[in-house]
């Protein structure tokens, strides 16, 4: 399945790196989520764009930048992380945001922050 | 709250019947979606209910009460590859996603 890529797979930085996740949706879809998946807890999510605009930023903390520059590129840029920010960041898309637009994930990107 | 509530883990046999229970909150109801998602994977989509009832697809079934905020996922003829992790989600007011923390399901032989 190749509906939905994350680069890298696998990411380790330190508190004062900077460095970006990619996501890229070839579904033809026009919403695109970041989400952190932190074990044992509920996927969290982060930020969503609709049209490229984004509509929703749950209290993220603003070490954690998103980017939209076209439907099918998302980009979630990272600087002076936490320890407690390591997760495995998930990146989906769904045609809009409706109420039986189903959400398509990627494989996602395993951070760890030393 | 915007609790989802299932159980953490379960266990099953080969060729048995599983039943995955969720209770969530009623209010700002707009569906509820079952994924799956294996180990280090992509959680995938596995069903949708927005009408009371139960949904059959092939070996999953998923049963939806809007009264009770209750769905269950019901799994038969179990087979090893269905050792997963099973995630309940509610679909808000704003079309938002809210998820439970997932049931791992753990098959032996």
């Amino acid at each position: 399945e190749t509906g939905v890529t994350q680069t890298p797979r696998h990411l380790v930085m330190g508190m004062t790196n900077k460095k970006s996740l990619k996501c890229e949706q070839h579904l033809g879809h026009n919403a695109m989520y970041w989400y952190k998946q932190s074990a044992k807890k509920p996927l969290e999510l982060m930020f969503v764009y609709n049209f490229k605009e984004q509509t929703e930023n749950n209290s993220v903390p603003s070490r954690f930048s998103p980017e939209c520059p076209n439907s099918s590129h998302l980009f979630l840029h990272l600087h002076t992380l936490q320890p407690e920010d390591s997760a495995l960041y998930l990146c989906a898309s769904s045609q809009e945001m409706g109420p039986t637009d189903t959400q398509y994930f990627g494989p996602g990107t395993r951070l760890t922050v030393l | 709250g915007q609790n989802i509530d299932q159980p953490t883990e379960m266990t099953a046999t080969e060729g048995a019947i599983v039943q995955i229970n969720c209770t969530y909150q009623t209010s700002g109801f707009n569906g509820l979606f079952w994924y799956q998602q294996h180990a280090g994977e992509a959680p995938t989509f596995l069903s949708y209910n927005v009408l009371d009832g139960l949904e059959e697809k092939g070996r999953f079934s998923s049963f939806l009460s809007r009264s009770k905020g209750y769905s269950y996922l019901l799994l038969k003829e179990l087979q090893m590859k269905d050792s997963a992790s099973y995630l309940c989600a509610r679909l808000d007011s704003n079309y938002q996603l809210i998820w439970g923390a997932g049931t791992k399901l753990i098959i032996k032989p």
